[in-house]
């Protein structure tokens, strides 16, 4: 089963714009955390929020948890075009799994 | 430099070949983990290890098979290949501590089954 839902499936917006996005999770988890890849490429961790935390900074990130909701959101401010990438959250208890990812494109 | 690396990054092979994709690290992670992505799926874990001779079924494992004899390896087995297994793999690892922690990502293998 996916610990991680994520919402929108696409996003498009232009540089500069802040960008959001949503990941519904199905079961309890020890922590939340939120990855980004390339085409084709490796995932890259960006953050991660543990269950006990409501809201986490890094960066241009902002990153929220909501457990009684089982939901996270990822907000990056004053988008650049190098954003552009998949974004996926993960929930982890004892193990980690995904959803199927936002495509975030920031177009110039 | 800590790295988790995969081998080969990509392969081409027949129906009912069997195959092994290596998978190693140098970060002295105890979980392992494989995932195969294909377009509108998302990444879909295969197995699992939590340590050394531990390892368990994620939400795909039909048709593969994992060991895990040492820490720093954790080679994901194709016994009999088919083309459904045409697919980008990956391997990650990471620490646990209060659940599976910042996972560090290979660089994929793509793999095309005939």
């Amino acid at each position: 089963s996916q610990q991680g839902e994520e919402d929108p499936q696409a996003l498009s917006i232009q540089e500069g714009e802040n960008a959001t996005m949503n990941c519904s999770y199905k079961t309890s988890i020890n922590n939340l955390q939120w990855y980004r890849q390339n085409s084709g490429r490796g995932l890259v961790h960006l953050i991660l929020i543990r269950s006990n935390e409501r809201e986490k900074h890094s960066g241009r990130l902002r990153v929220t948890l909501d457990t009684s909701k089982k939901s996270s959101s990822l907000l990056i401010t004053a988008s650049r075009a190098a954003d552009t990438a998949s974004y996926f959250c993960g929930g982890s208890n004892y193990k980690l799994t995904f959803g199927k990812g936002t495509l975030l494109t920031v177009n110039p | 430099e800590a790295q988790v690396t995969q081998n080969p990054r990509y392969l081409i092979t027949v129906t009912g070949k069997k195959l092994t994709v290596t998978c190693s690290q140098n970060m002295n992670h105890e979980y392992m983990s494989w995932y195969r992505q294909d377009p509108g799926l998302g990444l879909r874990q295969i197995y699992y290890s939590m340590n050394v001779e531990v390892t368990d079924k994620g939400d795909v494992p039909e048709g593969y098979k994992v060991s895990r004899k040492e820490k720093r390896n954790f080679p994901l087995i194709l016994e009999s290949p088919s083309p459904n297994q045409t697919s980008l793999y990956f391997c990650a690892s990471s620490i646990q501590d209060r659940g599976v922690n910042e996972q560090f990502f290979g660089p994929g293998t793509r793999l095309t089954v005939l």
